[in-house]
């Protein structure tokens, strides 16, 4: 089975500029999650999709960052303007379904973004 | 708010060693407890989880026993590998959130 699929691995960019991070949930996941974690820290959720639907995005900086999910399916996270404190491990994760009790989250390899 | 604190790190350990990583939490209602682990260059991958007070997770020689009574889920290993260096990260989530917290990680490097 395809594990969670992400790209780029790897980004570097100026401040001030615009990024956008892809990830492809495992087939059949109805539950979407972006993380950033940042070097020395343990992840922490940005946003949460059950289908094509946020069911949080609290902890978002909507001024500068925005994801969607067309189509329950893909996602994409975008950062517009780039701080130097978004240098971090961008994770996307996807489980079963968010209703269910206890689903497991399965991660994928990350995006580490470097913003100079 | 629901928190997770995990012993600082790093640690070193020899080969054949003991191992035990603290972890603390905070959290209103009854969370599920996990131990995540990220190997070099990979991504994070569930190691083991407890999903109410009493259980023991158990996964590739380690073990975990979700404590309610002491708030921990201090994570265990009677013989470690070089093959176990990586980060671990204490997590917890809650039921009707489902959104995970992360402990901070700890890093573990086993040397032969």
């Amino acid at each position: 089975e395809a594990g969670v699929a992400q790209s780029p691995r790897y980004k570097i960019i100026e401040k001030r500029q615009s990024v956008a991070f892809w990830c492809n949930p495992i087939s059949g996941h109805a539950t979407l999650y972006w993380y950033q974690q940042i070097l020395g820290q343990g992840p922490k959720l940005l946003i949460q999709f059950q289908n094509n639907g946020v069911v949080d995005d609290s902890q978002l900086p909507k001024d500068r960052f925005s994801a969607e999910r067309l189509k329950g399916v893909d996602s994409t996270l975008k950062i517009q303007p780039a701080k130097l404190e978004d240098s971090a491990v961008y994770l996307c994760a996807s489980s079963l379904d968010r209703v269910q009790p206890y689903n497991e989250q399965f991660f994928g390899p990350g995006t580490r973004l470097t913003v100079l | 708010g629901n928190s997770v604190t995990q012993m600082e790190g790093p640690v070193t350990l020899s080969e054949e060693a003991f191992l035990t990583i603290n972890c603390t939490y905070t959290a209103t209602g009854y969370p599920s407890l996990f131990w995540y682990v990220q190997y070099p260059g990979e991504g994070l991958q569930l190691l083991l989880k407890a999903t109410k007070a009493d259980d023991k997770g158990s996964n590739k020689g380690f073990e975990a026993t979700y404590r309610k009574e002491t708030t921990s889920f201090h994570l265990e290993k009677g013989s470690v590998q070089v093959s176990d260096s990586a980060v671990y990260f204490c997590a917890l989530s809650t039921y009707n959130n489902n959104d995970m917290r992360f402990g901070a990680g700890t890093r573990l490097t086993v040397k032969p």
